[in-house]
């Protein structure tokens, strides 16, 4: 069965670092790109980039490029969403979801992290 | 950037009425466009994707339609476990942009 398991939950200050994970089993994960998707609490779904574990070519939505970085681990099937200063606005819920290419769309979603940033 | 408008942005409805929800994009999006339901708590779930593809395993009384800038999400005859929150989502151009959603309630 294909899964994608995120990391837990997650308490921060504001100006810390952290990183967070998202894990793919069931399925090569070097073959789908891996999207993040943030959703701030009571709000609707925000496309934040994606990223090919394969090669870790990636691609950032303008509004979140030099905030957050992706990166990923192909030799443990994992890729990451990580923040070097956090904000109190980066306390949301944060999903990793698989892209299919022939289907254009995210057939695959991670159960998703949350995080809360205290200022 | 494409811009995603969806409407309602929230619908009262009943068990057994037939609905639809509307999405707008801002340009031609040459019918790359997926939805997805979200209930609370929980991941978004794809139901459709390439404007009228059903993803597998999903119930055949959800349908989507469109092309150009217009497309449709249809639920023939509503479930309770239907009732949920749904989102479009173009996949033509980067930055990939969702609708800001529409709330099926009771």
């Amino acid at each position: 069965e294909e899964q994608l398991g995120q990391s837990g939950a997650e308490v921060k200050k504001s100006g810390e670092f952290l990183r967070i994970s998202c894990k793919g089993s069931g399925y090569t994960f070097t073959s789908n790109w891996i999207a993040w998707v943030r959703q701030m609490p009571g709000k609707g779904l925000e496309w934040m980039g994606i990223i090919h574990p394969g090669d870790s070519d990636i691609i950032y939505s303008p509004s979140f490029q030099g905030h957050v970085t992706f990166s990923a681990d192909k030799s443990i099937s994992t890729a990451y969403l990580q923040w070097r200063g956090l904000q109190a606005s980066d306390t949301a819920t944060y999903y990793c979801a698989k892209y299919e290419k022939e289907m254009e769309a995210f057939d695959l979603w991670g159960q998703g992290t949350v995080v809360f940033v205290s200022s | 950037d494409i811009q995603m408008t969806q409407s309602p942005s929230s619908v009262s409805a009943s068990v057994g009425d037939r609905v639809t929800i509307a999405c707008r994009a801002s340009q031609d999006i040459s019918g790359w466009l997926a939805w997805y339901q979200q209930k609370p708590g929980k991941a978004p779930k794809l139901l459709i994707y390439a404007t009228s593809n059903l993803q597998s395993g999903v119930p055949s009384r959800f349908s989507g339609s469109g092309s150009g800038t217009d497309f449709a999400l249809t639920i023939s005859s509503l479930q309770p476990e239907d009732f949920a929150t749904y989102y479009c989502h173009q996949t033509y151009s980067f930055p990939r942009t969702f609708g800001q959603g529409t709330k099926l309630e009771i």
